[in-house]
């Protein structure tokens, strides 16, 4: 199994409080994704980050930010929740970028009330 | 945006039974992949594909790149329980970092 852990792996949290979710790799890595999963749309893509502190928006950015101050860590922050940010949330990581080298981590499930 | 479709939605089988689904796409993709999905995981890679026409098999899955280059298909000879999951295609595009995944198809057995 690739080295990818994401924390929390649960939270609950009331709209319109700061979530700050963690991807952790010990690959070495360079490419590292958030995508989001909800019933009827398969994982869109949030945002990905092909080097550290460099980012590039994805299909459903709106409402999030992200950050990688170094290639082990890329952060996913929710500025304010809302409850459609409601959802569960995979990190992936790609030593080269190209789509079958993508490895997904065990996701994390967050719930705003 | 670009969109995969997939269907069926969903699958309700017997064991043994062969299983067909397909993913569909309006723009074309030089990359398809196929994963499958446990409950509580992340999705892993099956089988990715190349090539328009390539037949790419792993076991009992067999998927194949479309001529077109707008449709992907995936085949499971003689399912078993542990086929059980939700499965899920996947384009890329030329030059594109980005990733397209379609809807998923969640497969139940039948013992």
């Amino acid at each position: 199994d690739a080295g990818i852990t994401q924390s929390p792996r649960h939270k609950v949290t009331e709209t319109g409080t700061p979530v700050t979710l963690r991807c952790h790799q010990t690959e070495n890595h360079r490419y590292m994704y958030w995508y989001r999963q909800d019933p009827g749309h398969g994982l869109r893509l949030i945002h990905y980050s092909y080097g550290v502190k460099d980012t590039d928006k994805g299909e459903v950015s709106d409402g999030y930010s992200v950050s990688r101050s170094k290639t082990e860590d890329f952060l996913l922050t929710l500025e304010s929740a809302t409850s459609s940010q409601t959802s569960v949330y995979f990190c992936a990581i790609s030593r080269t970028g190209q789509a079958e080298t993508q490895y997904f981590g065990p996701g994390t499930r967050l719930l705003v009330l | 945006g670009q969109q995969l479709n997939q269907s069926p939605q969903s699958m309700f089988i017997q064991e043994g039974e062969d299983v067909s689904m397909n993913c569909t796409s309006s723009s074309i993709f030089n990359t398809w992949l196929w994963y499958k999905q446990e409950p509580g995981e992340g999705p892993v890679l099956l089988i990715a594909l190349y090539k328009a026409g390539e037949l790419t098999s792993n076991g009992r899955l067999t998927a194949q790149f479309g001529i077109t280059r707008k449709d992907s298909f995936l085949n499971i000879s003689a399912s078993i329980p542990s086929d059980v999951g939700i499965y899920f295609c996947a384009g890329q595009g030329q030059g594109a970092q980005k990733l397209v995944f379609g809807q998923g198809t969640r497969l139940t057995i039948n013992p």
